[in-house]
C-alpha cells in the first residue's frame, strides 16, 4: 500500500527566512509527486509535481521541491518566505494504479 | 472555466437519509477522485476512477458508493447518513496533477 507521511504539523518560520516542509513516501514502481497548498475554507491548489528527469523541480509562487530516490522524499522548499505563504501544505503521491494518496498535511506560519 | 464543479456547497442531513454530491469536470479528463477531510485531519481517498465505467475504493470506502457513466460526471452516493459521514468533501480530476473542486461542507444530525 502506498504512503506519504509529513513529519512535521507545524512549520514557523520568520518572513524572509528560508521554508522547508518535510515528506516522505512509500509507493510500488516509479512515484508521481505533488505538493498542494490549502487556504482557509477553499480547496487544494496544486504548487508543483515530480514525474521524471531533474531531481529539483520548480513551481508556482517561487516555491521548490527536491526529489531524493534513495531517501524517497520529496521536500518542498522557497528560499524566502512570505506572510502571505501560511497556508496548510500537502505532499501526495500517485503510484501505478492512478490511486492519488495524501499526508496529514503541515501547517506553515510566517511571522512577520 | 469551470474546472471542477461540486454541488451543493452546503447540505445539512438527518441522520438516515441519502444524498448524491455532483461532481463534474470540463477538461476531458480520464481520472477522478473523491476525498473526505475532516477537521485538522489530512485528506482521505473514498473512492477513484479512472475512466468511463471503472470504479476502484480508496481508503475509506464504506458508506458511500459512486458511478462513472461519463467522462464528466462522478457522483457520490451516502446512503443512510451517519453523523461520521460529517466532513468536507472534494471531487478532482486530472491526468498527472490533480485538480480539486471547492468542496461539499456536509453536516449529518
Amino acid at each position: 500500500a502506498q504512503s506519504v507521511a509529513q513529519p512535521e504539523d507545524q512549520v514557523n518560520v520568520a518572513e524572509g527566512n528560508p521554508l522547508t516542509v518535510k515528506c516522505t513516501y512509500s509507493v510500488s514502481g516509479n512515484p508521481y509527486l505533488f505538493w498542494y497548498v490549502q487556504y482557509p475554507n477553499r480547496g487544494l491548489q496544486f504548487l508543483l509535481k515530480y514525474i521524471t528527469g531533474d531531481n529539483l523541480v520548480k513551481g508556482s509562487y517561487g516555491f521548490e521541491a527536491e526529489f531524493n530516490k534513495s531517501q524517497t522524499s520529496f521536500h518542498l522548499k522557497k528560499p524566502s518566505a512570505l506572510v502571505s505563504d501560511s497556508a496548510l501544505y500537502f505532499c501526495a503521491v500517485r503510484g501505478s494504479d492512478y490511486k492519488l494518496s495524501f499526508g496529514a498535511g503541515t501547517t506553515v506560519t510566517v511571522r512577520a | 472555466n469551470a474546472g471542477v464543479t461540486q454541488t451543493p456547497k452546503f447540505r445539512i442531513l438527518k441522520i438516515g437519509q441519502s444524498m448524491t454530491l455532483q461532481c463534474t469536470q470540463d477538461m476531458n479528463h480520464n481520472y477522478m477522485y473523491w476525498y473526505r477531510q475532516d477537521p485538522g485531519m489530512g485528506l482521505k481517498l473514498i473512492y477513484y476512477s479512472v475512466g468511463a465505467g471503472i470504479t476502484d475504493k480508496g481508503e475509506v470506502p464504506n458508506g458511500y458508493n459512486v458511478s462513472r457513466s461519463t467522462t464528466e460526471d462522478f457522483p457520490l452516493r451516502l446512503e443512510l447518513a451517519a453523523p461520521s459521514q460529517t466532513s468536507v468533501y472534494f471531487c478532482a480530476s486530472g491526468t498527472t496533477e490533480a485538480f480539486f473542486g471547492q468542496g461539499t461542507r456536509l453536516t449529518v444530525v
